[in-house]
């Protein structure tokens, strides 16, 4: 079946102005997350939602950023006035409730010039 | 607060040779674990976990894992790497409580030369 999809691939922006990502996730999995990944670092948690409980956005950097899903299906991460330090690398990941086995998109290659 | 130290960031090897990544976590509680695997171009995907239980776990492709609790480690080998095994590898936990987020290590970068 098919697995997370992430749109777009690759995003460059110029400093200041805000960008969307998107993810959707696996059919039927109700966990969705994100994640930030810098050059030559690990897997930086930003957000969690889990089906209509409130999202836990313990992860987020900023009040730059945020994020929504509607329902259980799409997400988007949203970054206003981006920053270079804002390049990076976002990975979206989804997983059945109560899993902990997570499925990962392809990401978003986000570069803010 | 939790956290997970993969302390070799790359690592060298000729085909045929052994694998073991280092991966240490900090943690207050019970743990779950796992190792994730990013070939070149391909999405992060699940290697191997640890639950509960044995604590030698096989995961795909011939990798295995040990958590040494006293040790706070879970370091991952393969007896005979192939060029196919080049990719980025990286540690996570969770605690068991409910809380589904993971902590990342780093990750380590592996080169296989054929």
């Amino acid at each position: 079946g098919a697995g997370v999809s992430q749109s777009p691939s690759n995003k460059v922006t110029e400093k200041g102005k805000d960008v969307e990502l998107r993810c959707d996730p696996i059919s039927g999995h109700t966990a969705l997350y994100w994640y930030r990944q810098r050059l030559g670092q690990g897997l930086e948690f930003l957000i969690y939602f889990q089906g209509n409980s409130a999202p836990d956005k313990s992860g987020l950097p900023s009040d730059r950023f945020s994020a929504e899903r509607t329902g259980e299906s799409v997400s988007t991460l949203t970054i206003q006035r981006t920053q270079q330090e804002d390049s990076a690398v976002y990975l979206c990941a989804s997983s059945l409730a109560g899993n902990y086995e997570q499925y990962f998109g392809p990401g978003t290659r986000l570069t803010v010039t | 607060a939790q956290s997970v130290s993969q302390h070799n960031h790359h690592v060298i090897l000729s085909e045929a040779a052994s694998l073991e990544l280092g991966c240490n976590y900090s943690y207050g509680g019970t743990v779950n674990l796992f190792w994730y695997v990013q070939y070149p171009g391909q999405h992060l995907q699940l290697l191997l976990k640890y639950f509960s239980g044995d604590p030698l776990v096989k995961g795909i492709k011939g990798f295995e894992a040990e958590f040494i609790k006293s040790k706070f480690s879970f370091n991952l080998r393969k007896p005979s790497v192939q060029w196919s095994d080049t990719a980025e590898y990286f540690c996570a936990v969770t605690g068991t409580g409910g809380s589904y987020i993971p902590t990342f290590g780093r990750g380590t970068s592996l080169i296989v030369h054929p």
